[in-house]
């Protein structure tokens, strides 16, 4: 059965503390590796895709990498705005996408 | 591009009730998907559309759960008899598909349901 597994749960940061947040994966032929931003109330928004092993993309302070097994989500000199719980999911191919259950940062100034 | 559009944003109904949600995708978008999350958790998949044709549902997905895609535009999720334990929030995404692309999905934000 395909599995997303993030972590931590949990993280909380000061403002400028640069971190990562683990996605690993079991998703057989993997076809892209999606991260998402959820905000309280909200649905999730699209941040990322990754296709293959070695990819990088970057957005302001984030950045997105994958390996064969696992993505790494980068945030580098965090804001309070970037406060939120960030979702990991994969498919193979045109098919549903199977999610991790989220990291929830908190940036505090 | 106006994205995805939910309606209504909340419900609250008693248990045994019927209820349906509406999902409006991207306009040019050919798929559609339904998902559930639960407080803590990821989104789940429920089912999904190509066009007017509904091609896979989970198991998640019982006899009191209906979706529709009439036209291939607008989609209706629809359950019957609810349950306490169908409390959540429903969401609905699109995504351009087709053979050889796996483009990304846009969610709306979501019907919360809540179960009295």
């Amino acid at each position: 059965e395909d599995q997303v597994t993030q972590s931590p749960e949990a993280l909380r940061l000061q403002e400028g503390e640069s971190s990562s947040l683990n996605c690993s994966y079991t998703v057989s032929g993997l076809r892209g590796l999606f991260w998402y931003r959820q905000d309280p109330g909200k649905g999730p928004e699209f941040l990322f895709t990754l296709y293959s092993a070695g990819e990088e993309k970057e957005k302001e302070r984030l950045k997105a990498t994958l390996t064969k097994k696992e993505s790494f989500l980068h945030i580098t000199a965090p804001k309070p705005e970037d406060s939120a719980t960030y979702l990991c999911a994969g498919n193979s191919g045109n098919t549903p996408l199977v999610f991790g259950k989220g990291t929830r940062l908190s940036v505090i100034a | 591009d106006t994205g995805v559009s939910q309606d209504p944003r909340h419900k609250i109904t008693k248990r045994g009730q019927n209820v349906t949600f509406r999902c409006d995708p991207i306009s040019e978008h050919n798929r559609l998907y339904w998902y559930r999350q639960t407080l803590g958790q990821g989104p789940e998949f429920l089912t999904y559309f190509q066009n007017e044709a509904q091609l896979e549902k989970s198991r998640l997905l019982s006899d009191r759960f209906s979706a529709e895609r009439p036209k291939g535009s607008f989609s209706t999720l629809e359950i019957q008899r609810t349950e306490q334990g169908d409390s959540a929030m429903y969401l609905c995404a699109s995504s351009l598909g087709g053979p050889g692309g796996n483009q990304p999905q846009h969610f709306g934000d979501g019907t919360r349901l809540s179960i009295l």
